[in-house]
């Protein structure tokens, strides 16, 4: 089956630090990838979609100069938190799809800002 | 813009026990349904993935149901194992990327 990794699994960083996080899709091509946040005992909510090769498209109330994805191939898409804050200490899983319906998650990413 | 509600939010129950999850959604106009798997800290496993066509899916122990028309979508579990403890989410793709529910948190007591 279509297989995404994320890394890192885990990150802690101060506050005012930027953190980069990779999201893959191991074998197949990703047409479009998509960035969830989830807040403890809450829901994943979409924060934005990436199409390989051009700009994101971000859900509302989502800052795109505070959360920047870059969708360079088919197969990696990065998203970076810049400047972060605690309050964007968060759960973050991507998902790929390759055109059809499906989108395969990734494990997550743990991020505490401190 | 669709909505996704999952009743009940928790659920405890003796190990054994047939139990059923609810999911409803507001806009009907759906491609399809999944029910995902959450361990906690931990991603999302794809449990059961039901077309707008179909009416149901079954893996197992796990059946689920579709009735588009009316918004719902249940997710039955049977003979439940502790191993079963974990959140189950309810999500819907139409027009957009999938729509999550906040999900049940079931715990199987042994």
């Amino acid at each position: 089956g279509a297989v995404v990794s994320q890394h890192p699994s885990r990150v802690i960083c101060k506050s005012g630090t930027s953190v980069k996080i990779e999201c893959r899709s191991l074998d197949f091509q990703a047409t479009t990838m998509f960035w969830y946040r989830q807040f403890p005992k809450q829901s994943l909510m979409l924060m934005a979609t990436s199409n390989e090769g051009s700009k994101a498209t971000y859900e509302q109330g989502v800052e795109k100069d505070k959360f920047l994805i870059n969708h360079a191939s088919l197969t990696l898409s990065t998203l970076t938190v810049t400047s972060a804050h605690p309050e964007d200490s968060s759960f973050y899983i991507c998902s790929a799809s390759g055109g059809k319906d499906t989108q395969y998650f990734g494990p997550g990413t743990r991020l505490t800002v401190l | 813009k669709q909505e996704v509600t999952q009743i009940p939010a928790a659920l405890s129950v003796p190990e054994g026990e047939n139990l059923v999850l609810n999911c409803s959604f507001t806009d009907s106009a759906i491609y399809n349904l999944q029910w995902f798997r959450q361990d906690p800290g931990k991603g999302l496993t794809s449990l059961l993935l039901i077309q707008s066509s179909q009416r149901e899916q079954t893996s197992g122990r796990l059946n689920a149901s579709l009735d588009k028309s009316s918004g719902r979508s249940t997710l039955y579990i049977a003979a439940s194992q502790p191993g079963d403890s974990a959140t189950y989410l309810c999500a819907v793709r139409g027009n957009t990327p999938l729509v999550f529910g906040k999900g049940t948190r079931l715990s199987v007591i042994a």
